[in-house]
């Protein structure tokens, strides 16, 4: 059965920093893209950003507001896939969900974890 | 970027009814599209994928068509569990966007 838990969320002040993990099992982690997706209170979804299998390829939203603080990273040996979050600001308020699609390398969102709250207050 | 757009954003239907959510792409996605239903304090749950596949487990009664910039989901004959908030997602090309998504209420 795959089974996704993130973990790390909390609450930080402005201008701080987050590293937020997922600790995949049930499938062969390795070989599957793996991407995290956010969303605000009382918001929609937002995609943030996607990693390969292998790590060697990162994408991220290009919205202003993510571009440059967030960074995606894997590492295969633990099963686990991380977003580094920097400079945190008060509209990264969210549940962040790492999600996994159907098949290797697509983003249809087969499997999704519980999600992770950040809240960004003073 | 690509900009996903549904219709409408909410409304109100009844147990029985078939309703049906449109979404549209701002540029052509081919067949690469999602659709989810939320509901509060859950996790997204896929309904179809590749615009008309329906996911594994998901109830005969949702369906998905089109391809390029327009599509649909319907539901048959909506059931009390269908009222949730549903999202389509084009998975076409980098960076990834959902639409804004659309609340179904109980009229």
């Amino acid at each position: 059965e795959v089974q996704l838990l993130e973990s790390g969320g909390g609450l930080v002040q402005p201008g701080g920093s987050l590293r937020l993990s997922c600790a995949a099992s049930g499938f062969t982690f390795s070989s599957y893209a793996m991407s995290w997706v956010r969303q605000a209170p009382g918001k929609g979804l937002e995609w943030v950003s996607s990693i390969s299998g292998s790590g060697g390829s990162t994408y991220y939203t290009d919205t202003d507001s993510v571009k440059g603080r967030f960074t995606i990273s894997r590492d295969n040996s633990k099963n686990t896939v991380y977003l580094q979050m920097t400079s945190l600001r008060a509209d990264d308020t969210a549940v962040y969900y790492c999600a996994r699609g159907n098949t290797y390398d697509y983003a249809d969102y087969a499997y999704w974890g519980q999600g992770t709250l950040v809240t960004v207050s003073s | 970027a690509i900009r996903m757009t549904q219709s409408p954003s909410s409304f109100s239907a009844s147990i029985g009814d078939r309703v049906t959510i449109t979404c549209r792409a701002s540029q052509g996605v081919s067949s690469y599209l999602a659709w989810y239903q939320q509901k509060p304090g859950k996790a997204p749950k896929v309904l179809i994928y590749a615009a008309s596949t329906l996911q594994s487990g998901v109830p005969s009664r949702f369906s998905g068509s089109g391809s390029g910039t327009d599509f649909t989901l319907t539901i048959s004959c909506l059931q009390s569990e269908d009222f949730a908030t549903y999202y389509c997602q084009q998975y076409y090309t980098y960076p990834l966007s959902f639409g804004g998504g659309t609340k179904v209420g109980l009229k």
